[in-house]
């Protein structure tokens, strides 16, 4: 799997966007980009996933740019509860390889 | 669904003892993963298994370390004997990739994590 790089903190008002930056320079073409967050004493929780297309879900938007060398995940409108240490991942879904090489992700701390 | 279950969620107990942890994966998931999390070492994937097989155990850490699967919804972690440095959150996971492939069915569940404390 492909590295990626985070910051490794920032903080966040409480009802702004909060944007999380990721560079993952050396994904190849047919890896994914997968964002998971662990919140304090929980387990890692899958937020969204994208391949070269902008995606959005419930939770999150994921952007892609058009090199793929980075990518960056939106939470439209934090909230106390997007408090959680956030992980970028490139992998390729679905081969021999299941394994989730959990990086040290980026501490979000969103403020009221 | 109620998701992974694990147990017990803490455990303390002292060096050279016995310890099992216990995990039930989502009914219809077939892959089940073993993770450690140690603040050193981060989240790291210690086994998994498919339809109730080990396919990598590469990441265990050595041989008091052993996983099993007997069925589809059980499986467990024994460390014998258990070392201080063993103290860690041990998650478990489970996952069902689609039979048609695509990444959206690949994504893992977590467990809560069973907090080990070796005195």
């Amino acid at each position: 799997d492909a590295k990626t790089t985070q910051p490794t903190s920032m903080d966040c008002a409480e009802g702004r966007a909060a944007n999380l930056p990721c560079n993952h320079s050396t994904i190849s073409g047919n890896e994914y980009v997968y964002w998971y967050r662990q919140i304090h004493s929980q387990g890692p929780q899958y937020i969204i996933h994208g391949l070269k297309n902008n995606e959005t879900n419930e939770m999150a938007s994921l952007i892609i740019t058009e090199d793929r060398k980075s990518s960056t995940l939106i939470l439209p409108h934090a909230t106390l509860r997007d408090t959680a240490v956030y992980y970028c991942i490139v992998r390729l879904p679905l081969s021999n390889d299941y394994k989730l090489s959990f990086g040290a992700g980026t501490t979000v701390t969103v403020r009221a | 669904d109620a998701g992974v279950i694990q147990s017990p969620r803490h455990e303390v107990t002292e060096m050279g003892q016995e310890v099992t942890l216990r995990c039930k994966p989502i009914s219809g998931h077939d892959y089940l993963f073993w993770y450690r999390q140690t603040m050193m070492r981060g989240l790291e994937l210690l086994i998994y298994f498919n339809n109730n097989v080990p396919i990598d155990d590469s990441g265990m850490p050595e041989d008091r370390f052993s996983a099993k699967m007997p069925n589809a919804s059980f499986s467990t972690l024994k460390i014998q004997p258990s070392e201080p440095r063993d103290s860690a959150v041990y998650f478990c996971a489970s996952s069902r990739p689609g039979l048609a492939g695509g990444p959206s069915t690949d994504t893992q569940y977590f467990g809560p994590g069973t907090r080990l404390t070796v005195l």
